[in-house]
């Protein structure tokens, strides 16, 4: 089974400032017949189901505000917000979809300092 | 626009079944691949199993916690996809989500929440 890895396991970032996610996978999950990474990243807000924001680990959702990006690639990917603002508060979670079992990440939890 | 709405959870006694259905809209069905979330109260996600499109033949994929005692099972003339919980545990006790996924992207329900008492 393919582990991942978020780092840190909670972050406060003040109100503006950037906020970085990171998310390690134990095995590569690039895929070479297509050179795409099979990573989501999803944030979870308190009493809602998982909203996805990036997928192919750097294509984000339609909707989406452009402060959030994705990067990386191969075993080591980050989840940045470039200018936190307060309805950022939330758990996020890394996915990787390219082999079964789909594992998670356990999860960021991302508050206001 | 996709649209996933679960239905079928509550309360059921250690050792009971129950079956969750996902109703979807807005997609074909047999194009996609489907998959069951769950999560524990408090706790991360657990991704549960997954059924490919009718390209891939159907093939179906259980997480090993579940396997033997989950079943997956779609009918897309109803665009409908299940899950038939059988010898439920406390530990089952979850939220479960349908999610479908669409070149790539994840769409996710609102959730059916489970509960197995002891």
């Amino acid at each position: 089974d393919i582990v991942m890895t978020q780092s840190p396991d909670s972050l406060a970032v003040s109100p503006g400032e950037r906020a970085t996610i990171n998310c390690k996978s134990s095995q590569t999950i690039l895929h070479s017949s297509n050179n795409k990474n099979y990573l989501s990243w999803y944030q979870q807000k308190a009493g809602q189901p998982p909203k996805l924001l990036i997928y192919w680990a750097s294509t984000r959702e339609s909707g989406v505000p452009d402060r959030f990006s994705g990067s990386g690639s191969g075993t080591d990917f980050t989840l940045t917000i470039s200018s936190l603002q307060a309805e950022d508060v939330a758990v996020y979670y890394c996915q990787q979809y390219y082999s079964s079992p789909y594992t998670f990440g356990q999860g960021t939890k991302l508050e206001i300092k | 626009e996709v649209q996933l709405v679960e239905s079928g959870g509550g309360l059921v006694q250690s050792g009971g079944s129950l079956r969750l259905s996902c109703a979807a809209s807005g997609f074909t069905l047999s194009d996609h691949y489907m998959d069951w979330v769950r999560q524990a109260p408090g706790k991360g996600l657990e991704w549960v199993g997954r059924t490919k499109n009718k390209a891939n033949s159907y093939t179906i994929e259980y997480a090993a916690s579940v396997k033997g005692r989950f079943t997956i099972s779609r009918d897309d003339s109803k665009n409908s996809l299940y899950l038939q919980m059988n010898s439920l545990k406390t530990e089952d006790t979850a939220l479960y989500y349908c999610v479908c996924w669409i070149a790539g992207a994840a769409y996710w329900g609102q959730g059916t929440l489970v509960t197995v008492s002891s």
